[in-house]
């Protein structure tokens, strides 16, 4: 099964608002709404700050919000800070006959 | 506050088994609500979900890897070992063990939610 499709790269701003897409299709995104998104700083492990969907895990900045339009969803990050510079993956639940688990290919945020 | 902690060989040759160890503290591997994932990271590309484990022993593996992966647990040590056999250079990644909310619906299905904990992570590499 193909990885869920992310701009490899966006750039904004301090203070500006920036939304990274996540694509995928049927069998996932557009069937469930299991899909969760995590911030990797380099050399850091992954961590999760939207899951199923919109919901943000506790002491995560609300400036974090995720949403789903079909076989699409979308994490915005507002008021960028430059602590938000990091890798950001997109991951859903992608049952077809089997128990599947699909990331995004990921998205490098730059704060200029 | 729970910590997860990968451990395990950082070289192994090729056609030999990876074997890692993840070690759960400060809270309880054994929870109706939690699975437990090992996922890969290869240097500088992206994330790969290899497979999922319950306490009691279900075990859910990506179909890609499904035929060199075993995922094993042993609640009385808190522990999830990772092996993977026939290895090559494609397996050389940092390997991160992680905490999900996973569930059966009510149609019996099971679904992967989020991984809302995870490891430091272990970095292997295949290579003679």
């Amino acid at each position: 099964q193909s990885a869920l499709t992310q701009p490899a790269s966006v750039s904004g701003s301090p203070g500006q608002s920036i939304t990274i897409s996540c694509t995928g299709s049927s069998s996932d995104i557009g069937t469930y709404n299991l899909v969760s998104w995590y911030q990797q700083h380099p050399a850091k492990a992954p961590k999760l700050i939207i899951y199923d969907v919109t919901k943000r895990p506790s002491g995560v900045s609300d400036r974090f919000s995720g949403s789903k339009s079909g076989t699409t969803a979308s994490l915005t990050i507002s008021g960028l800070q430059a602590e938000d510079e990091a890798d950001y993956y997109c991951c859903s639940d992608a049952r077809q006959t089997l128990s599947n688990v699909i990331f995004g290919g990921g998205t490098k945020l730059t704060v200029l | 506050q729970l910590q997860l902690q990968e451990s395990g060989p950082g070289l192994v040759k090729p056609s030999e088994t990876l074997s890692l160890t993840c070690t759960v503290s400060g809270g309880s591997l054994s929870s109706n609500n939690h699975y437990w994932a090992w996922i890969r990271q290869p240097p500088g590309k992206g994330l790969e979900w290899i497979g999922t484990i319950y306490y009691r022993g279900s075990t859910y593996y990506s179909p890609s890897l499904k035929s060199r992966v075993t995922i094993s647990v042993d609640a009385s040590k808190k522990q999830v070992t990772l092996k993977l056999r026939s290895v090559s250079a494609a397996d050389t990644a940092v390997y991160y063990c992680a905490r999900e909310e996973s569930f059966y619906d009510n149609s019996g299905y099971f679904h992967h939610g989020a991984f809302d904990m995870w490891g430091q992570g272990t970095m292997v590499t295949v290579s003679s």
